[in-house]
């Protein structure tokens, strides 16, 4: 079992490009959740989703798409980059509701 | 917005010190999780929490909940160097789907 992984790992971008973020779970878990993380401020919600073909906003979904429309993958776009968007970003995955989450290794985002 | 708050948000001891580490939140739970990460790596579960149990213990993890403060604790006994690491409580927001994440303690263990 690889768990989550996600893809790629680091990214440059210039403001205003576009680039979609993957995210994919080898343990049949309903629910997955994208954060990012920022130096002094902990992991924010982004998007979530509590099944295929499900989605809903987080604390910051602004600049931000997602789409599950396989089980096993939750992907995450941003359609104009921003320099605000630099960030850390995570993917997490659980079975069920209030369960423990599982997170990939995280992607690296640079938005100059 | 932040429900869980980690106290305190550095902290530095000596290999073999217990280290604890204290979380406060808003709001009814149904649980509480903390997570650890190593320096630019993912955040791995260490342990939950329900809020009808006061007490769990994993290997030398021990993790009180004190639902009447909203507030649960973290001590790492006998800490080892590899236990360095960012510590984060999360919770749930009663029957929310969602995890709020603190901004974490900042565990530094000497040699």
């Amino acid at each position: 079992n690889a768990g989550v992984t996600q893809t790629p790992k680091f990214r440059v971008l210039k403001t205003g490009q576009s680039m979609t973020l993957l995210c994919a779970q080898d343990m049949n878990h309903e629910y997955m959740y994208w954060y990012r993380q920022d130096p002094g401020m902990g992991l924010r919600l982004i998007h979530y989703s509590v099944g295929e073909g499900t989605t809903a906003k987080g604390e910051v979904p602004d600049g931000y798409n997602v789409s599950r429309l396989k089980k096993q993958n939750f992907l995450l776009g941003l359609e104009s980059a921003a320099p605000s968007q630099t960030s850390v970003y995570f993917c997490a995955s659980s079975y069920r509701e209030g369960e423990k989450l599982f997170f990939g290794s995280g992607t690296q985002l640079s938005v100059l | 917005s932040q429900q869980g708050e980690e106290d305190p948000q550095a902290l530095s001891i000596q290999e073999g010190e217990n280290a604890t580490m204290n979380c406060s939140y808003k709001t009814s739970i149904n649980n509480l999780q903390w997570y650890r990460q190593n320096s630019g790596r993912g955040l791995v579960h260490l342990i939950l929490i329900r809020s009808n149990e006061r007490e769990k213990h994993s290997g030398r993890l021990r993790v009180t909940l004190d639902t009447s403060k909203k507030s649960s604790s973290l001590l790492i006994t006998a800490s080892r160097a590899a236990d360095t690491a960012s510590y984060f409580c999360a919770t749930d927001e009663g029957s929310n789907y969602k995890l709020t994440f603190g901004k974490g303690t900042l565990l530094t263990v000497n040699p």
